[in-house]
């Protein structure tokens, strides 16, 4: 079936770099992807989004790209601080379907 | 704070009986969707509801159903709880963003843990 997954569990990145956290999807027919990021013992929380028919979108300390030929989405943070320290999740949305979250890569900020 | 509320925080209850999870969605919302998290899997979707009517089906158990009150606050009954169906259990309400589509914004959870 359809899927959307993580190519890493975990990353460490030093105070202060750029941090940049992969996800593959299958679905080629996804209208929208989107980023969330999971503090332990929070819900998942909204960063980005990004529509299909777009390949770059812009933040606030954040981009996320995406690769349409490869089926591939990336979320990059920049001058990654302690407090980004959680779990990135992946999603995609196709058309009234209901969101479909990839495993997670748990980010690891080191002070 | 998101503004969806979730009650009660912890549950924690034996094998074989019934438990009623309840979700509030962000004032002005319609739609609830609701969530499993354990440790093996990610986000798992149960089922969304919208304005009180069922829209989509997930990986729900039989022995699991929702609903929708007309005051749009929604409550999860999960029955002859086994071992397995410990986990983190979310709603969500869906919201348009900026980029264009329609995303969720989460409560806080029921860590409910099944002794």
């Amino acid at each position: 079936g359809e899927s959307v997954g993580l190519h890493l569990p975990t990353l460490s990145v030093q105070e202060g770099d750029n941090s940049i956290i992969n996800c593959a999807y299958s679905n080629s027919a996804s209208d929208y992807f989107i980023w969330y990021k999971q503090e332990s013992g929070k819900g998942p929380q909204f960063i980005i989004d990004i529509r299909s028919n777009m390949d770059k979108r812009q933040g606030q300390r954040v981009t996320v790209l995406l690769n349409k030929t490869v089926k591939h989405l990336s979320l990059q943070i920049a001058a990654t601080q302690p407090g980004d320290s959680a779990v990135y999740f992946c999603a995609e949305i196709s058309g009234n379907t209901p969101l479909v979250f990839g495993k997670g890569t748990r980010l690891s900020v080191i002070a | 704070d998101s503004g969806v509320t979730q009650t009660p925080k912890h549950l924690i209850t034996a094998t074989g009986q019934r438990v009623t999870l309840r979700c509030s969605p962000r004032s002005g919302d319609l739609s609830v969707y609701w969530y499993q998290q354990s440790l093996d899997q990610g986000l798992q979707f149960l089922i969304h509801y919208y304005n009180g009517e069922e829209r989509a089906k997930g990986n729900i158990l039989e022995r699991f159903s929702a609903q929708q009150f007309p005051d749009l606050h929604s409550e999860l009954n999960l029955s002859s709880l086994e071992l397995g169906d410990s986990a983190l259990y979310f709603c969500a309400s869906s919201v348009r963003t900026s980029g264009g589509g329609e995303t969720q914004y989460f409560g806080p959870g029921t860590r409910l843990l099944v002794l």
